[in-house]
């Protein structure tokens, strides 16, 4: 049983669409993450949600929303992608708490063309 | 903007050598420091999660030292198989602010059989 998973693994799509990367964990975590690795391939959180509450947000653009229908689950909703959007996209889940493990899932290779 | 360094960026070593990487991380508002080992297209795996100065964990052939004092931490490999070949992350968590982990670019490791 995968620990974290996400779906989907690949996407490709055009400029100027909107699309949505699923992910869900049945860890039993409260606490879920979405990673970007960017071009240089350093892993840079994105959102953080705890109990279903937004509680780190970086700087990304508004084009980017995250939404958690419930402890389980944390979806990436992105809107009129772009060149630059094309990455890989790490969901992640752990207990509350600075010192616990992380656990990844296995990445979303999105391309944008 | 805190700074997570890793060193040294790549590494080839032959089957049974022994190998160690260091983390450089601030050395104020620590709260832990979590090493990741992470193969191509898979999720990062977490092998520790170090929260204590002189902290020193040991996973198999794996080992890993803490000084929060001066800001770095040792991942030691003891006599390197070619399945231990993967990238090692360390990420770094202070204990104010937003709280996420900050990785660094990594160390890869390839060995040769």
């Amino acid at each position: 049983d995968t620990a974290v998973s996400q779906t989907p693994k690949y996407l490709v799509t055009q400029m100027g669409n909107d699309k949505s990367i699923k992910c869900e964990q049945n860890l039993g975590h409260d606490t879920m993450y979405w990673y970007k690795q960017d071009s240089k391939k350093f892993l840079k959180i994105m959102f953080s949600y705890n109990n279903k509450e937004l509680i780190i947000n970086e700087t990304v653009p508004n084009r980017f929303s995250p939404k958690s229908p419930d402890k389980a689950h944390l979806n990436l909703h992105i809107n009129s992608l772009e060149l630059g959007d094309s990455a890989v996209y790490f969901c992640a889940s752990s207990t509350t708490g600075g010192g616990n493990t992380i656990y990844f899932g296995e990445g979303s290779w999105l391309t944008v063309v | 903007i805190l700074n997570v360094e890793q060193s040294p960026q790549s590494l080839h070593v032959q089957e049974g050598d022994s190998t160690n990487f260091t983390c450089s991380f601030p050395s104020s508002n620590f709260y832990a420091l979590h090493w990741y080992r992470w193969e191509t297209a898979k999720s990062p795996e977490a092998l520790f999660v170090m929260t204590l100065n002189g902290d020193e964990k040991k996973k198999g052939r794996i080992s890993a030292t803490l000084n929060t004092k001066e800001g770095y931490s040792y991942l030691y490999i003891k006599g390197s198989q070619p399945e231990d070949s993967a990238t090692y992350l360390c990420a770094f968590r202070m204990d104010t602010g937003r709280r996420a982990l900050t990785f660094g670019s990594g160390t890869r490791l390839q060995v040769q059989p």
